[in-house]
């Protein structure tokens, strides 16, 4: 199984500020996602990091307010932009190699005040 | 449409109790299932998953989950909770192929009492 290292842990943040967290793998891996988990909700898929090309985003988050890189097979990005306390929540980066199950890092949890 | 329902927001048990979280879910496809556990300040763990074959299926840390086709289902048991066991437990669907879009149900908070 792949290990999945999230950057930060937790974060507080001022609205209208951004912030970017890093998700690192210690394996090349295809197939890199991003998943947000609302406050006593559950988990749910914001967008699939394409290595060498844009993000493809689910329905209803767009790319302005949830920027994605992904550079190589080990490693992305997800940017919270112009952020409001609604966007305090628990986000999770994903991996997954052929046809078995995903592994998720260990989440980065941002306040927004 | 597609989802997935955890009925019991919460549950409580004893330890040593034994224990059954339940898991329903709508998809079109035949579905690929799983069951996560996210212990506080935690990711989320893989605790058994169902591809195909066997319905009842053995995961980690003495669970087991049941995949019941006719009724949509696939219930996580375990038969005798320890304290340790105490977390969120999210169920999840995916399809075959390996898109790896997950639907998660909302959650199973489960508290042991010691």
């Amino acid at each position: 199984s792949a290990v999945i290292s999230q950057k930060p842990s937790r974060d507080i943040c001022q609205r209208g500020t951004s912030l970017t967290i890093q998700c690192q793998v210690d394996s090349q891996v295809t197939m890199m996602f991003w998943y947000r988990q609302q406050p006593g909700q559950s988990l749910t898929l914001i967008a699939t990091a394409n290595q060498g090309s844009e993000a493809t985003y689910e329905s209803g988050f767009v790319i302005d307010k949830f920027p994605i890189s992904r550079p190589n097979l080990t490693f992305s990005t997800l940017t919270v932009s112009n952020m409001s306390p609604e966007d305090s929540s628990i986000y999770l980066c994903s991996v997954a190699e052929g046809d078995t199950e995903a592994f998720f890092g260990q989440g980065t949890r941002l306040t927004v005040v | 449409a597609q989802s997935v329902t955890q009925p019991d927001i919460h549950i409580t048990v004893s330890e040593g109790a034994s224990l059954e979280l339940r898991c329903n879910y709508s998809y079109g496809a035949t579905p690929y299932l799983f069951w996560y556990v996210q212990s506080p300040g935690q990711g989320l763990q893989l605790l058994l998953k169902y591809f195909s074959g066997d319905t009842l299926v053995q995961g980690i840390k003495g669970f087991e989950a049941e995949f019941k086709r006719s009724q949509s289902s696939f219930n996580l048991r375990k038969p005798s909770v320890h304290w340790s066991d105490a977390a969120e437990y999210f169920c999840a669907v995916g399809a075959k192929g390996g898109t790896y879009k997950y639907i998660f149900g909302t959650g199973t908070r489960l508290k042991v009492l010691a």
